[in-house]
């Protein structure tokens, strides 16, 4: 597709429940991002990904989030146990492989995917 | 680590008003760096960037931007602005390679009547 698509626009759960966060990356684009934005103003890198393969998790919290991205899928970021903590929006975002590997990063971002855990 | 700063939390400006956004950035380099916009309840649309050459940039929506080496900054202008205006601005820095953006915390613009 021509824009990053996150699916559901917004998820609702329970402490202690799981959530499962979808993105579709632009066609062509092999690089995916994972980011977290708290209190509407702070964005957190938590996991990328180079096609199928984890590139930096250095920001996933160790436990209860996990991520995919397997090919022919969607991507997918899944939060285990859910904590009030974890409220907040999950934007996606996707960048072209040649502009990467020129230095030169351009992300296209989904409209995010806002969780609310009560 | 790089990092970036939005000096200004919330700025308030009157429509028609012309609006100057501070966007500094710590880095040893020259990182590439972006505006980002993000209206209430939407996701985050890119306004311009800077990846070399003219340090003067024009984007979206009648945008401009200025790269300073000497002062490590980037600050997002507008001649005058729209009501249409007032939304959430973000700066955002990434140095090379695969590395994530680093964002600033950034400004809430609001513009009166």
């Amino acid at each position: 597709g021509e824009e990053v698509a996150q699916t559901p626009k917004h998820l609702v759960r329970g402490e202690g429940q799981k959530a499962k966060l979808y993105c579709a990356p632009i066609k062509g684009h092999s690089y995916v991002f994972w980011y977290q934005q708290v209190l509407k103003n702070e964005f957190k890198f938590l996991i990328s990904f180079q096609n199928e393969n984890v590139f930096d998790e250095t920001g996933m919290p160790k436990e209860r989030f996990s991520a995919k991205c397997l090919p022919n899928s969607p991507c997918s970021l899944e939060i285990q146990a859910t904590k009030l903590e974890d409220s907040a929006v999950y934007f996606c975002a996707s960048s072209h492989p040649e502009r990467v590997w020129q230095g030169a990063k351009e992300a296209f971002f989904g409209q995010g995917t806002r969780l609310t855990v009560v | 680590a790089q990092s970036v700063t939005q000096p200004d939390i919330h700025i308030t400006v009157s429509e028609g008003a012309s609006l100057e956004l501070r966007c500094n950035y710590s880095y040893g380099a020259t990182p590439y760096l972006f505006w980002y916009v993000q209206s209430p309840g939407q996701g985050l649309q890119l306004l311009l960037k800077y990846f070399s050459g003219d340090t003067l940039v024009q984007g979206i929506k009648g945008f401009e931007a200025e790269f300073k080496r000497s002062q490590s900054s980037f600050n997002l202008r507008k001649p005058s602005v729209h009501w249409s205006d007032a939304a959430e601005y973000f700066c955002a820095v990434v140095v090379s390679g695969n590395t994530p953006l680093v964002f600033g915390k950034g400004t809430r613009l609001s513009v009166i009547a």
